[in-house]
């Protein structure tokens, strides 16, 4: 059973461009989560999805950024016109659902974006 | 003050010594308390959950839940060097009204040969 996966692992951007970042949760699990981890620091709750709907988005910055997930396909983290302060690890997560523990979540390797 | 506070440390700790680790968190009426290991450069890697007041034991990690005092902790029984890590706190607050987790920024374990 394969774990959560992202790509890639290491993106490297200049200033000004788009940075897509992509999540495939667990089989069998609907639920995906955006977390950004900036160096030293903790995770930060970015946005929360299930198919085809935004259920929550209270962590995610108002301009730049946009997350999805389709019916089918991955979850797609988006960032437009990066700066070098979105230079972080951002990390993928999923939990199941119809299970007794529906809010337990499995992270994924990370992407590591670089803005040059 | 921090919804989710942990001490930085790092912790400092002999070989086969018990590794004590403890998370406060402001919203008296979370339920769910979860403890990652992440090691440098890594990814957060889910040790346990725990739901209950009282002590939860999986292996060498027992994890205690005292809602009463809003806080959770982490017991590492006969740390390896091989446990050295960041440890985080992670606690699912209710007034969220969805699965999403509040982060301590972690506590970093050294457990010393």
């Amino acid at each position: 059973n394969a774990g959560v996966m992202q790509n890639p692992r290491h993106l490297v951007r200049r200033r000004g461009q788009e940075a897509r970042l992509r999540c495939s949760p667990m089989k069998g699990h609907s639920h995906v989560y955006w977390y950004r981890q900036l160096p030293e620091e903790g995770l930060k709750f970015m946005v929360y999805l299930q198919k085809e709907n935004i259920i929550d988005e209270s962590g995610m910055p108002k301009e730049r950024f946009s997350a999805e997930f389709p019916k089918e396909g991955p979850s797609i983290l988006r960032i437009q016109q990066v700066v070098r302060g979105d230079s972080a690890a951002y990390f993928c997560a999923s939990s199941p659902t119809g299970t007794s523990a529906p809010d337990t979540q499995y992270f994924g390797p990370g992407t590591r974006l670089t803005v040059l | 003050q921090k919804e989710v506070e942990q001490n930085s440390g790092p912790l400092s700790v002999p070989e086969g010594a018990i590794a004590s680790l403890n998370c406060t968190y402001s919203d008296r009426g979370s339920q769910s308390f979860f403890w990652y290991r992440q090691y440098s450069g890594k990814s957060p890697e889910l040790i346990m959950s725990i739901y209950s007041n009282g002590d939860k034991e999986d292996g060498r990690f027992t994890a205690q839940l005292n809602k009463a005092s809003q806080y959770v902790s982490l017991l590492i029984r006969d740390s390896q060097p091989s446990d050295s890590a960041t440890y985080l706190c992670a606690v699912r607050p209710t007034s969220s009204g969805t699965y999403k987790y509040i982060f301590g920024t972690g506590t970093r374990l050294k457990v010393l040969a």
